[in-house]
């Protein structure tokens, strides 16, 4: 595909229970962003990955979030023993390399935890 | 800490007129800056963006000032239409860093016909 694109589109899970969310980024892009927006809230920073580099792991709100990107493509987040504080859009991010290059964004996912 | 915010939430304007959406930001390292556009249950697009040793950048209808002294930059929309409708995001990049986007809370803006 030409964009970036996220999987689930939407994820209903109960409090507890642990999801994953996925991100194919565009082909060709090195950089890959994981943002989430809360209900009311603009887009809150979690982690970055630059090719080979150690991730940015400095948004990720606590240890019971995570990421990997396998082979610098497929990215997944992974939220453990979700709490309803958790519930928001979920949003993917790529660029051709790090810096001010505009960042192209998936349609995100949206989480809702009961 | 807010680093970038957007005071105002909701924006109405008349289709034809100009739509001002502001933006403020307190670190001074902040080197770069954008404004996105978000539809409902899409992802943000880009739309227009500008560094920190201009004042002005123009794209067509799009045109964002900004004003270092004052941390505050505006996005000026001439003439609006009804397809502008949108939520606008501000987000700002220290481009020596990793990159990452701090966002503003967004404004909603609206076009009347």
């Amino acid at each position: 595909g030409a964009g970036v694109s996220q999987s689930p589109s939407n994820k209903v899970t109960e409090k507890g229970k642990d999801v994953e969310l996925r991100c194919d980024p565009i082909s060709g892009h090195t950089a890959l962003y994981w943002y989430r927006q809360s209900l009311g809230q603009g887009l809150e920073f979690l982690i970055y990955f630059q090719g080979n580099s150690a991730p940015d792991k400095s948004g990720l709100p606590s240890d019971r979030f995570s990421a990997e990107r396998t082979g610098g493509s497929v990215s997944t987040l992974t939220i453990q023993r979700t709490q309803q504080e958790d519930s928001a859009v979920y949003l993917c991010a790529s660029s051709l390399e790090r810096g001010y290059n505009e960042q192209f964004f998936g349609p995100g996912t949206r989480l809702t935890v009961l | 800490d807010q680093q970038v915010k957007q005071n105002s939430p909701s924006l109405s304007v008349q289709e034809g007129r100009i739509s001002i959406l502001n933006c403020d930001y307190t670190n001074s390292m902040f080197d770069y800056f954008l404004w996105y556009k978000k539809y409902p249950a899409e992802g943000p697009t880009f739309l227009i963006s500008i560094s920190s040793i201009k004042d002005k950048n123009e794209d067509g209808r799009f045109t964002v000032f900004l004003n270092k002294s004052a941390k505050h930059l505006s996005l000026h929309i001439v003439p609006s239409q009804p397809g502008d409708s949108a939520v606008y995001f501000c987000a700002a990049i220290i481009t020596g860093n990793t990159g990452k986007l701090i966002f503003g809370q967004g404004t909603t803006l609206q076009v009347k016909p």
